[in-house]
């Protein structure tokens, strides 16, 4: 099986840098995603890390540790657009690849 | 583009009806899914397919049956609804490479109540 842990919730002001933390126990699995959810809306691609090391696009970095079974997304000079719900998910499967999501971050940026 | 197309945007169903949630993707996507999203859930992945005429079951099939006829569509249907199923319905595609998922584009969503 596999289990992925996020922090329910984060706050931050405008300008901030704010990491959000996904720990996962799995067996194996292909690659680390991050995903952007607005309140109503659909969630939204992110990132995608396939190898140890950091991805940055933007002001979003994302970043895979397979030995400590751990992830992270770094979003800097926040905005208030920023505040969403974000999700870590894992990319694994037997013979087809599959997402399996955390619960989400709840991301609230204060003026 | 469209995207992923979703309908309708919001269900009322009375517990033991039937019906369909339609998915269409104009990308020309081999894998289609479908999720529901629970509060606190994060996204959990139904039923999901890899191109025309084949699907698969995620971590909660119960209730829900799928089929793949052309790669468009991807319809999602509920045999005999009850309230635990009442939840907000999202239907991804994305492309395969070499099996893995990189980037999946999620449909509006659909919101659907059982009472």
């Amino acid at each position: 099986g596999q289990s992925l842990e996020q922090p329910s919730e984060v706050t931050a002001v405008e300008g901030a840098i704010v990491q959000i933390n996904c720990t996962y126990q799995t067996s194996g699995f292909y690659g680390l995603s991050w995903y952007q959810q607005h309140d109503g809306g659909a969630p939204t691609f992110l990132s995608y890390n396939a190898l140890d090391g950091l991805e940055e696009t933007g002001r979003f970095s994302s970043f895979l540790s397979r030995s400590d079974s751990y992830g992270y997304l770094l979003l800097q000079e926040l905005q208030m657009k920023d505040s969403a719900s974000y999700f870590c998910a894992l990319a694994r499967g037997s013979t087809l690849g599959r997402l399996y999501f955390g619960r989400g971050t709840q991301l609230t940026v204060w003026p | 583009n469209a995207g992923v197309t979703q309908t309708p945007k919001f269900q009322v169903l009375k517990t033991g009806q039937s019906m369909t949630l339609q998915c269409a993707q104009d990308m020309n996507h081999e894998y289609m899914s479908w999720y529901r999203q629970d509060p606190g859930m994060g996204l959990r992945l139904i039923h999901y397919s890899v191109g025309a005429g084949i699907t698969d079951q995620g971590e909660v099939p119960n209730g829900y049956n799928v089929s793949r006829s052309t790669t468009e569509d991807f319809p999602l249907r509920l045999l005999s609804a009850a309230p635990s199923q009442t939840s907000v319905y999202f239907c991804a595609s994305s492309t395969l490479r070499q099996g893995i998922i990189y980037e999946q584009y999620f449909g509006p969503g659909t919101r659907l109540t059982v009472t």
